[in-house]
Order: C-alpha cells, then sequence, then structure tokens
C-alpha cells in the first residue's frame, strides 16, 4: 500500500531535550515536506527536500532541522525543543514539485512541549 | 503573497443535503489545486486535484471546480452522508502547497 509513514504518532518531551520524528514513504517520491498545524494558523511549511541530499526552508524553519540521506526517508530533528514547538506536525511526499502533482501526508505526529 | 480563504469555517447540514464548501485564492498565477479531508486526529486524505489547465474534476459523489480568473474552487458534495463530516481543505499549489483554514463539516443523521 503507497504511504508516508510517521513516527512516533505522539510524543510529549521537555524543553530541551532533542528529538527526532521520522517519516519514509514508499511510492519513490522525489519530494518530501514537513508541516505543522496549529489552530488558527492552519498547516505552514517548515523545510522540504526536492532530491537526496538536497532541502531548503519553507515558512517556519526555525528551530527544526531536516536530512535527506535517503530518498524514502526525511527525518524532522528538534535539537532542542521549546513549548512553541508544541503543535501536530505532518510529512508530505509528491512525485514532483507540490505545485505540479498529487501530495501525499502521514497520520500526523502530535508533539507536546512541557 | 498567496492567500487562500475558505468561508464557511464551520457548516452543519441535515443528511441527504447537497452542499458547497468555497475556497478562494488571491494570486492565480497557480499550478493546481488540491482538496483533502482531514478527520479529527488523522492525517489528510486527498480527495481531488485539479490542474490549473482543467475546469473541474469528479470522484464518486464530489465535484470540484476550479476558476483560476476570479480566483475560486468549489467542492460540491452531493447527497451528504454522516460520515462526510470532517474538516475539508483546500491548497493551492504553486512549487509549494499554500492551504486555507479549513471548513468544518457536520452532517446530522
Amino acid at each position: 500500500e503507497a504511504q508516508v509513514t510517521q513516527n512516533p504518532r505522539y510524543l510529549i518531551t521537555v524543553t530541551g531535550k532533542k528529538l527526532t520524528v521520522t517519516c519514509s514513504q514508499n511510492m519513490n517520491h522525489e519530494y518530501m515536506s514537513w508541516y505543522r498545524q496549529d489552530p488558527g494558523l492552519g498547516l505552514r511549511q517548515i523545510y522540504y527536500s526536492m532530491n537526496v541530499e538536497v532541502t531548503d526552508k519553507g515558512d517556519v524553519p526555525e528551530g527544526y532541522k531536516v536530512s535527506r540521506k535517503e530518498k524514502r526517508n526525511f527525518p524532522l530533528i528538534l535539537e532542542s525543543p521549546s513549548p512553541n514547538q508544541t503543535s501536530l506536525y505532518f510529512c508530505a511526499s509528491s512525485l514532483g514539485s507540490f505545485g505540479d502533482t498529487e501530495a501525499f501526508f502521514g497520520q500526523g505526529t502530535r508533539l507536546t512541549v512541557v | 503573497k498567496q492567500e487562500v480563504t475558505q468561508i464557511p469555517a464551520a457548516l452543519s447540514v441535515p443528511e441527504g443535503e447537497n452542499l458547497v464548501l468555497n475556497c478562494s485564492f488571491t494570486d492565480s498565477a497557480i499550478y493546481n489545486l488540491q482538496w483533502f479531508r482531514q478527520d479529527p486526529g488523522k492525517g489528510l486524505t486527498s480527495l481531488l486535484l485539479i490542474q490549473s489547465s482543467q475546469r473541474e474534476q469528479t470522484s464518486g459523489r464530489l465535484n470540484a471546480s476550479l476558476d483560476k480568473s476570479s480566483g475560486r474552487s468549489t467542492l460540491y458534495i452531493a447527497a451528504s452522508q454522516p460520515g462526510d463530516s470532517a474538516t475539508y481543505l483546500c491548497a493551492v499549489g504553486e512549487g509549494k502547497l499554500i492551504f486555507g483554514q479549513g471548513t468544518e463539516l457536520s452532517v446530522k443523521p
């Protein structure tokens, strides 16, 4: 089954403790991206990647890192999480640019930073 | 800067009604427009993708239209069912996806 898989689904952590949210897709998609969803602000792009070893900032990249060492994986790293990063996070993938082809989303990771 | 607006923010209808959800965008230079469904605590499920050269797309009881010149898209749901209750999001594609805030739909039995 074609899918985007994120882990974990739920995470509660403390301020400053490094964490990684994994994302994997099995559709051989070139493009991958991370979004965060907040009430009243909607979905905003954090980082995106057009191919292996190619990443770029989205609209709200501060406090986040990503890597794309393999085509299928695109982990999101929070080096020193803060409470304002409490949010619902989504990973997405697309065969081509997110403006050109259909985007597929993971189930989401609900992160709480206390 | 592209802005995407969805009205209404919430909608409650009785089962069986036909309904229309609206999406407007400020810059007509888009590649495509995609409609998603989001269930509480779940991810986004793609419903329909309309390329900029197309006027509409249909899937089952869903029909989405696109009018680039007026900066509008509508999602028509025929014969609504309680299982259609969810938040519906539209997203404009222009190299990246820019989302509206969504319309929360409740279909009452």
